[in-house]
């Protein structure tokens, strides 16, 4: 039983660039989550989805979208990174909103 | 505004009892979560309060007093496994499935 996967592990982007973050979880969730950890500082929310086709925006969504096509999938792409958006990135499932969350292994970005 | 305060790093002693708190100023309160995360790895799920009183699972217990604002973890019979960040999180009735999350306390485990 795989869980939530998370793709890559690590990257290194430079300023402008894009790319998209992958979120696969296996546990027929319908809720799926992205948050961002900085050091020192708690879970910020970027953008859930309470299931396929219906996506919002948390606490931090500039500078990021998603979509989720699927009830597995759940990717977040980055357009024109800037710095501000080093971090580490985690995804996360959970079968309703009052249910413990299981977490990917995270993404840690870095934007130079 | 929300917020949520926990100790930054506490030390403790294997075999030994260690408690972790948690306040939180909130507009409203719909649950309280409580995660464990070593370092360099994803949070864990460790309990879920809503009402008032402790949750006993095992090794771990968790208070809630929603009169007070304030939870805390309880960690028994300390293993070195048990060094890793805690991280208390509150969800806000008006959150729209959103929660508000402490910076997490460090806690670290000596022989």
């Amino acid at each position: 039983n795989a869980g939530v996967t998370q793709t890559p592990k690590f990257r290194i982007l430079k300023i402008g660039q894009s790319m998209t973050l992958q979120c696969t979880q296996d546990m027929n969730h319908n809720y799926m989550y992205w948050y961002r950890q900085d050091p020192g500082m708690g879970l910020k929310l970027i953008y859930y989805s309470v299931g396929a086709g219906i996506t919002d925006k948390g606490e931090v969504p500039n500078g990021y979208n998603v979509s989720r096509s699927t009830t597995e999938d759940f990717p977040l792409r980055l357009e024109l990174a800037a710095p501000s958006q080093t971090s580490v990135y985690f995804c996360a499932s959970s079968r309703t909103e009052n249910y413990g969350y299981t977490f990917g292994s995270g993404t840690r970005l870095t934007v130079v | 505004g929300q917020n949520i305060d926990q100790p930054t790093e506490m030390t403790a002693t294997e075999g030994a009892i260690v408690q972790i708190n948690c306040t939180y100023q909130t507009s409203g309160f719909n649950g309280l979560f409580w995660y464990q995360q070593h370092a360099g790895e994803a949070p864990t799920f460790l309990s879920y309060n809503v009402l008032d009183g402790l949750e006993e699972k095992g090794r771990f217990s968790s208070f809630l007093s929603r009169s007070k604002g304030y939870s805390y973890l309880l960690l028994k019979e300390l293993q070195m496994k048990d060094s890793a960040s805690y991280l208390c999180a509150v969800r806000v009735e008006d959150s729209n499935y959103q929660l508000i999350w402490g910076a997490g306390t460090k806690l670290i485990i000596k022989p």
